[in-house]
C-alpha cells in the first residue's frame, strides 16, 4: 500500500503561472483533504471532496484556487495566476470514511514556490 | 467557535528529560482529538488520537497525552525525550458532526545534547 502519494513534491511558478498540485489517495479511501502551511502557521483547511463532489470549501480562498476529485485519477488542486503569497506547503489527507478517527492518513507534501 | 490552542510555539528540553507539550481545544461537540509530528521535509504522521474511550493514550515513539474534559486540555508527555524527537508537533481537533479538523500553529520541540 503506497500510502498518499503527493506530486511533485516541489514546484517553482513564476507569478502569474497556473500550478498544479495532485493527490492519489490511498487504495479505498474516498475522502480527500487539502490542507495549507504557510510560514510560521498551522496547517489550514482548506476543502473536502469525496469522488466527484466537493463536500466542503469554505477554506478556499474565493479567487483563483479551484479543486477536484474526479471518478478516474488522483484530486487535483489548481492555483490560477500565481501570486508570492501562494508560496507554502501543501499537504493532501485521505481517510476511508471521513475524519472519525479511522485511517486517516497524510501525503508528504508539495512545496511550491512562487518567483 | 472551535478552537485549538498550542500554548507554546517553541519547547526545549534536555536529552533525557521529560517533555511536555501543551494543548488546549474548545469545541462544542464532544471531539476527536490528536496528535501529530512532522519532521523536516517529511509528511505529517499520526503519533496518537483520542475518540472517546481511554482518557490516556498511549501511541508511538514512547508518547502519551491524556484527554482531561474539565480542563478542555490534551496534552502530550513523553518521560525522556530523545534527539530523535525533535521536531514540529501539530494537536488536532476533529469535530465529528461535520468531518472538519482544525490545527493547531504547531510546536517546535527542540533537544538539547
Amino acid at each position: 500500500n503506497a500510502g498518499v502519494m503527493q506530486n511533485p513534491r516541489h514546484l517553482v511558478r513564476r507569478r502569474g503561472q497556473e500550478a498544479r498540485l495532485r493527490c492519489s489517495p490511498m487504495k479505498g479511501h474516498s475522502h480527500v483533504y487539502w490542507y495549507r502551511q504557510l510560514p510560521e502557521e498551522g496547517l489550514k483547511f482548506m476543502v473536502y471532496l469525496q469522488k466527484e463532489n466537493i463536500i466542503d470549501e469554505s477554506g478556499m480562498p474565493k479567487e483563483r484556487f479551484s479543486a477536484e476529485f474526479p471518478k478516474e485519477g488522483p484530486s487535483i488542486l489548481r492555483i490560477q495566476q500565481v501570486v508570492r503569497g501562494d508560496s507554502a506547503a501543501y499537504f493532501c489527507a485521505s481517510s476511508a470514511t471521513g475524519i472519525d478517527g479511522y485511517g486517516y492518513t497524510f501525503g508528504s507534501g508539495t512545496r511550491l514556490t512562487v518567483v | 467557535a472551535q478552537s485549538v490552542t498550542q500554548l507554546d510555539s517553541h519547547v526545549s528540553v534536555s536529552e533525557g528529560t521529560p517533555v511536555l507539550l501543551r494543548c488546549n481545544y474548545s469545541s462544542s461537540y464532544s471531539p476527536s482529538l490528536f496528535w501529530y509530528v512532522q519532521h523536516p521535509n517529511k509528511g505529517l504522521q499520526l503519533l496518537l488520537k483520542y475518540t472517546s474511550a481511554a482518557t490516556l493514550v498511549k501511541g508511538i515513539n514512547g508518547f502519551e497525552a491524556e484527554f482531561k474534559k474539565s480542563e478542555t486540555s490534551f496534552h502530550l508527555t513523553k518521560p525522556s525525550a530523545h534527539m530523535s524527537d525533535a521536531a514540529e508537533y501539530f494537536c488536532v481537533v476533529s469535530l465529528n458532526r461535520d468531518d472538519k479538523i482544525i490545527f493547531g500553529k504547531g510546536t517546535r520541540l527542540h533537544i538539547l545534547p
